[in-house]
């Protein structure tokens, strides 16, 4: 089965660290979201991007994060720098062109301990 | 504005019981998607299901199946004979747009379903 690889799987950093999360979407798919899951905010979208182009990005903090797409291959999250409230699981997810009965396919997430 | 409500936060059942976990959501695109996806314990989100506003069937896999009611806003799920496995949160989704302008999930906050021995 075709899948989303997020990594690291885990990461554990100190306060003021810039930390980066890196997705690789499925070959093929044209669309990639990033989803931050906190118990108090469920799942937020931060930004999504549509054939490498950022589409919507309006739920990320400006300040401190950025989305990029360098090639169709990985898409980047970064946090500069990083924050104890940004302790959460960041899930990307990719999705294909066009109509499809197969729904957006999720990454097993990066689980961030901002201490 | 889209919005996706999942009333039962905890649900709780017995094995073999069958449960039913609600989604009522609102939009006002006439083109829309509805999904269900599963988060087990080990926190990866697995898709289950997806259905576009045009089809009001109901869909049955397995021991799932899910009602779609577009007279009442609702896209429920209901496992039938539940298993110790089916223990998850359980979250419904909503995305408006088709083809290649469908966009961004928006998700409600989740069932958590216990299925006990």
């Amino acid at each position: 089965d075709a899948r989303v690889t997020q990594t690291p799987r885990d990461k554990v950093t100190e306060m003021g660290q810039e930390v980066t999360m890196r997705c690789q979407p499925i070959l093929g798919h044209n669309t990639v979201f990033w989803y931050r899951q906190t118990m108090m905010q469920g799942l937020e979208l931060l930004a999504y991007f549509r054939n490498r182009a950022p589409l919507d990005d309006s739920g990320m903090p400006k300040d401190r994060f950025s989305a990029e797409m360098p090639d169709a291959t990985l898409a980047t999250l970064k946090i500069q720098p990083s924050e104890p409230r940004d302790s959460a699981v960041y899930f990307c997810a990719s999705g294909p062109a066009g109509d499809s009965s197969y729904g957006y396919t999720f990454g097993s997430g990066t689980r961030l301990t901002v201490v | 504005a889209q919005k996706v409500t999942q009333a039962q936060t905890e649900i709780s059942v017995v094995e073999k019981e069958d449960v039913t976990l609600d989604c009522v959501y609102e939009t006002r695109d006439t083109t829309y998607y509805l999904f269900w996806y599963k988060q087990p314990p080990s926190g990866e989100l697995v898709f289950l299901i997806r259905r576009n506003s045009f089809d009001e069937q109901n869909e049955i896999s397995g021991r799932y199946s899910w009602n779609f009611q577009k007279s009442t806003s609702s896209f429920n799920f209901t496992i039938t004979a539940s298993q110790v496995v089916d223990s998850a949160v359980y979250f419904c989704a909503l995305s408006v747009g088709r083809g290649s302008t469908l966009g961004r999930l928006y998700f409600g906050r989740g069932t958590q379903l216990t299925v006990w021995p």
